[in-house]
């Protein structure tokens, strides 16, 4: 079956460094969304990409979906502590109904 | 607006003992529903989903199960529970291609079977 993975699991940066996490996919997907999840809390959606080479921006948070829409990225730039948390990619593939998760990449933030 | 509750937030069970965790979804009709379980520090990974009532499809051959008694209603169960059911479980629905697809999650429940 579809498989989803990422990397790294775990990322510790100093606060104001760059953080990127990777996601690759074993099949062609229709589109790939982004979860954060807060530590004790639930995941909450981030974003949506559909499109082939897309790349979208909130604030500090650049997504990129590749050409192939087999992999993805999220780079954080100038982290704050407030980014601190796991993030989750998601695929959408063969079925309409279901979503692949990543198993997430844990960021820290040394203030 | 839409909100998905779950309950209880947190529970300690014995090993088998039985299970139900219920799901209850508010502002919306025909929603996809979704149970999944995150071990301590892992990914999410998909129990069940029902696409409306009484359709169930099952992902993980295991000692739990599910149910849609009701279109907004979402209820996980066990007979008997093992020591590897322990984890956080959480519920989703999915909004439509106008709400990006996403899903919506609830607050879930940390089980802890002992």
């Amino acid at each position: 079956g579809q498989q989803v993975m990422q990397i790294p699991q775990y990322q510790h940066v100093q606060e104001g460094e760059d953080f990127t996490t990777y996601c690759n996919s074993s099949t062609t997907l229709s589109n790939i969304q982004w979860y954060k999840q807060r530590p004790g809390g639930h995941p909450v959606f981030l974003i949506q990409l559909v499109k082939s080479g897309e790349v979208k921006k909130q604030k500090r948070l650049t997504f990129q979906f590749g050409e192939a829409k087999k992999n993805s990225s999220l780079h954080i730039t100038a982290t704050q502590t407030t980014d601190v948390g796991t993030y989750f990619c998601a695929g959408l593939g063969g079925s309409n109904y279901k979503l692949t998760f990543g198993k997430g990449t844990l960021l820290t933030v040394n203030p | 607006s839409q909100t998905i509750h779950q309950w209880p937030a947190t529970l300690v069970q014995p090993v088998g003992s039985p299970l139900s965790l219920e799901c209850t979804v508010e502002g919306t009709s025909n929603p996809n529903l979704y149970w999944y379980r995150q071990a301590a520090g892992r990914g999410l990974q998909l129990l069940f989903y029902s696409v409306g009532i009484g359709q169930i499809s099952s992902e993980v051959p295991q000692n739990l199960s599910a149910s849609r008694p009701q279109d907004r209603q979402f209820i996980l169960s066990s007979k008997k529970l093992l020591l590897s059911d322990s984890g956080f479980y959480l519920c989703a629905w999915r909004g439509g291609p106008l709400r990006n697809n996403e899903q919506f999650f609830g607050p879930g429940t940390r089980l802890t079977v002992l």
